[in-house]
């Protein structure tokens, strides 16, 4: 079983809708979760950090930590084709590495 | 990205030969990580360092190797052991907040 799990998609939405994107993990020491962004043969761009449960918003961008359930979940509201991407998320334990999802493919149609 | 410059943007590498990619930062931060990512997948670890003269063995390290002798750079050879390198390669530098900036990528390509 993978440490972290996430859908692959790809994930094809109209232009205003609410995305969910979510990650399921295995190891309860997991403390920082994190959200990026990639482009195209780009470089992932931090989009979210949060240090262990609760909610935190951006904008239009909201991660949501639930710890008891080894869940996140990052929402984009009102999203637009800019918004297009691959999503990844990522896990921490204290002074151990970083372990990413596969990513999801988000197409956000106009 | 905005601190952390990977070199060269594109490398192209013979059988059995062996590359070394760069990276280099200025953002005085100790943990360098190296990420290996292939068509729609996600990042796989393939070394990373907490500090100066100490690294450790990700997921995938078998065909690579580094060195870290300064704080600003982390460099990844691909070795000629690793029979499947075409990927694209990313570096990533983790702050105190555990947060990861990234590189924007080599591509490698076997010829």
């Amino acid at each position: 079983q993978k440490e972290v799990e996430q859908d692959p998609g790809p994930l094809s939405v109209p232009e205003g809708a609410i995305v969910s994107l979510n990650c399921t993990y295995s190891n309860s020491a997991f403390q920082y979760f994190m959200w990026y962004r990639q482009y195209s043969r780009k470089g992932p761009e931090l989009l979210m950090y949060t240090y262990s449960s609760g909610n935190k918003e951006d904008g239009r961008f909201t991660a949501q930590v639930d710890k008891s359930s080894k869940y996140i979940s990052l929402f984009i509201r009102d999203s637009q084709p800019s918004d297009s991407a691959t999503y990844l998320c990522a896990m921490r334990e204290y002074g151990n590495k970083l372990v990413f999802g596969a990513g999801t493919i988000l197409r956000v149609k106009s | 990205d905005g601190g952390i410059t990977q070199s060269p943007k594109y490398l192209f590498r013979k059988e059995g030969q062996n590359v070394t990619l760069s990276c280099e930062q200025n953002l005085n931060h100790d943990a360098m990580y190296w990420y290996r990512q292939d068509p729609g997948q996600g990042l796989r670890l393939i070394y990373y360092s907490q500090i100066v003269n100490d690294f450790q063995k990700g997921d995938i390290a078998e065909g690579y190797s580094v060195s870290r002798e300064k704080k600003e750079s982390f460099p990844l050879t691909v070795t000629s052991a690793q029979k499947n390198p075409t990927a694209f390669y990313l570096c990533a530098v983790l702050n105190d907040n555990t947060e990861a900036f990234f590189g924007q990528g080599t591509r490698l390509t076997v010829v």
